[in-house]
Formats: C-alpha cells, sequence, structure tokens
C-alpha cells in the first residue's frame, strides 16, 4: 500500500534557527496538509495546500511558518525561527481529494521536532 | 467552533474484553467522523469513516462504530481485543464538503493484557 513518508524522523535544533521538515505524499494526491501534535495534547490541523497554493491554515500558522512543494514529489514545511515551543511531532497527509465526505487522510509516521 | 472529547485517556484491558470508546463531538453542521489508529511507533491510520448511510460503520481488524446523530456520538467498539490492538486511538471530524481540516480528540491509549 503506498505511503506517506517524512524525513528526518526526529530533529533537534537549536531555538532561532531555521528548519524544514519533508515529506512525501502518495503520488497521486492532491492534498497535502501538515498537523503537529504537542506532547500530551491533541493532534492540531496546521495548514492545507493544494495547486501550490495553501488552502486553509490555522492561526498557529503564523508568519513562521511556511509551506511548498519544490518539486513533483516532496511537500515541505519550514520553520523560520524555531522556538521552544515548537516542540511537536509534526505529521505530513495527503488526500486525493479534499473532504467531500470519501476521500480520507493518509498520514506519514510524523517527525519529531525538539527545539533547545 | 468545532471540537471533539473523547471521554478516556487510558484504558487497560485483558485479550477477550469488549471495547467501547466514547466520542462526542460539538458542531452545528453535517460532518464527517473518523477514528484513527496509532500503533507504537506508526504513523496514523485509518480505522474507520462515517460519512452517511447507515450509521453502523465496520472498520478494519474487527472495529465498528455507531454514529448517533441526537447524541452527537460517534463511539467505538470492538468485541473481543486482541494484545495486537494496543495503541492509541483518535477520533476526529471535519466539516462535510469543508476542506480536510481534521479536528481531533485526545486521544485514548488502550492497552491490552495477555
Amino acid at each position: 500500500e503506498p505511503e506517506v513518508t517524512q524525513t528526518p524522523s526526529h530533529q533537534v535544533t537549536q531555538m532561532g534557527q531555521e528548519v524544514i521538515l519533508r515529506c512525501v505524499p502518495i503520488s497521486n494526491h492532491l492534498y497535502f496538509y501538515w498537523y503537529r501534535q504537542i506532547l500530551g495534547q491533541k493532534v492540531e490541523f496546521l495548514v492545507s495546500f493544494y495547486n501550490n497554493e495553501i488552502s486553509e491554515k490555522s492561526e498557529i500558522f503564523d508568519d513562521q511558518f511556511s509551506v511548498e512543494r519544490p518539486d513533483g514529489s516532496n511537500f515541505t514545511l519550514k520553520i523560520r525561527s524555531t522556538k521552544l515551543e515548537d516542540s511537536a511531532m509534526y505529521f505530513c497527509a495527503s488526500s486525493v481529494r479534499e473532504g467531500k465526505g470519501d476521500s480520507p487522510l493518509h498520514f506519514g509516521n510524523g517527525t519529531r521536532l525538539t527545539v533547545t | 467552533a468545532q471540537s471533539v472529547s473523547q471521554h478516556n485517556h487510558h484504558v487497560i484491558l485483558s485479550e477477550a474484553a469488549s471495547l467501547e470508546l466514547g466520542c462526542n463531538y460539538s458542531y452545528g453542521g453535517t460532518v464527517n467522523l473518523f477514528w484513527y489508529v496509532q500503533y507504537p511507533g506508526q504513523h496514523l491510520q485509518l480505522l474507520l469513516k462515517y460519512f452517511s448511510g447507515d450509521p453502523l460503520v465496520k472498520g478494519i481488524k474487527g472495529f465498528e462504530a455507531e454514529f448517533i446523530k441526537s447524541k452527537f456520538s460517534f463511539n467505538l467498539r470492538k468485541p473481543s481485543v486482541q494484545w495486537s490492538d494496543t495503541a492509541e486511538y483518535f477520533c476526529a471530524v471535519n466539516a462535510k464538503g469543508g476542506y480536510n481540516k481534521l479536528i481531533f480528540g485526545a486521544g485514548t491509549r488502550l492497552a491490552v493484557h495477555p
């Protein structure tokens, strides 16, 4: 079964540094997402992306965050200047279509980001 | 605002026991409902989903869930759990017809003892 793959599995960075989290969605999927889960808290929606544009973003997704699909296969999340509170597990997901009722999300294994 | 409540944070069962995990959601419109499972060290996997039709939906690995609209509930059940069901279970909703902005519950960590 095709999978969403994320790299790295664990990233440690110092506060103020930039990080890029990488994802390879399932090849025929058109919609891409980032979610995050701070330790002990709920999985939270960050952003959805379609046709090279952000389609929706949450209040968490401020100017420090950006997403990009630099080529036909990768989907990246960049955090410009990391803060301690950015430490979390970041999940990439993809779906064939939007949530019209028949296109569930497929998630990657996540990248655990630790900001020190 | 949409929200999802999962009543149990930790559940411990013996093999062959029956399982029911509660999920209630708060949303004024029509929703799609999901249960995801995360086995240790693995990604979130879809267990089952409800979009419309029969409110009793069957998923993988013997799981089922019942949508009760009047109670805004979507409880997950399994008649007889196995040790391999040890995992974290997440209930989630999204607004029907909208983007895939899933709202997750806090999760229920299930431990099944042999």
